[in-house]
């Protein structure tokens, strides 16, 4: 059982690249979630998808974008990578609405020089 | 913003030690939850808590949801090298509200 399986783990990108983060879960969970770690901070949350075909901002959406490809999948787009979005970034998904006892991925850790 | 206070930052303590860490906040949560984050991984869940007083164990783990609300507690009692790693609480305000994470609790054991 996989859980939550995030891509790449790692990713270099240059100022005003593009780039996708891939994020899918094999727990049948109908909600997912896609947080910011950086240190001090704890996690933020940038975007979620309370079920398949919605999705809500979170706390810190700018310059994010996501996708709720389907049950399964739930991938978050940069457009234009910013300096300040170096963090590593988490993928989570809950079985209901109440996001409590998420269940996170390993986590990609993203540069942007 | 981050509403929840967690302390202490860091922790380094001799093996077989007990731990200490708590979160406060400056307003009510319904909903406690605290997760251990190993080196290079993501979060996982230790302990849940859903009523105001709940005391609940796992292991060498206990966790309490504070009386008025606005904070948890989390005890380890005979630390092991496997403690290490960083351990964050969350609370959540009401069903349907997402979860606000604490900075996080960096744990260091010594053999």
């Amino acid at each position: 059982n996989a859980g939550v399986t995030q891509t790449p783990k790692f990713q270099v990108l240059k100022t005003g690249q593009s780039m996708t983060l891939q994020c899918a879960q094999d727990m049948n969970h109908n909600s997912m979630y896609w947080y910011r770690q950086d240190p001090g901070m704890g996690l933020r949350l940038i975007y979620y998808s309370a079920s398949e075909g919605t999705t809500d901002k979170g706390e810190v959406p700018n310059g994010y974008n996501v996708s709720r490809l389907n049950k399964r999948e739930f991938s978050l787009r940069l457009e234009s990578a910013a300096p300040s979005q170096t963090s590593v970034y988490f993928c989570a998904s809950s079985e209901f609405r109440v996001n409590t006892e998420a269940f996170f991925g390993q986590g990609t850790r993203l540069t942007v020089v | 913003g981050q509403q929840l206070n967690q302390s202490p930052q860091s922790m380094f303590i001799q093996e077989g030690e007990d731990v200490s860490m708590n979160c406060t906040s400056s307003s009510i949560f319904n909903t406690w939850l605290w997760y251990k984050q190993d080196p290079g991984e993501g979060p996982v869940l230790l302990i849940a808590l859903y009523k105001a007083g709940e005391l609940t164990s796992n292991g060498r783990l206990t966790a309490q949801f504070g009386i008025t609300r606005k904070d948890s507690f989390l005890n380890i009692s005979a630390s092991i090298p496997s403690d290490v790693g960083i351990y964050f609480c969350a609370g959540q305000h009401n069903a349907g509200n997402m979860l606000t994470f604490g900075g996080g609790t960096r744990l260091m054991v010594k053999p």
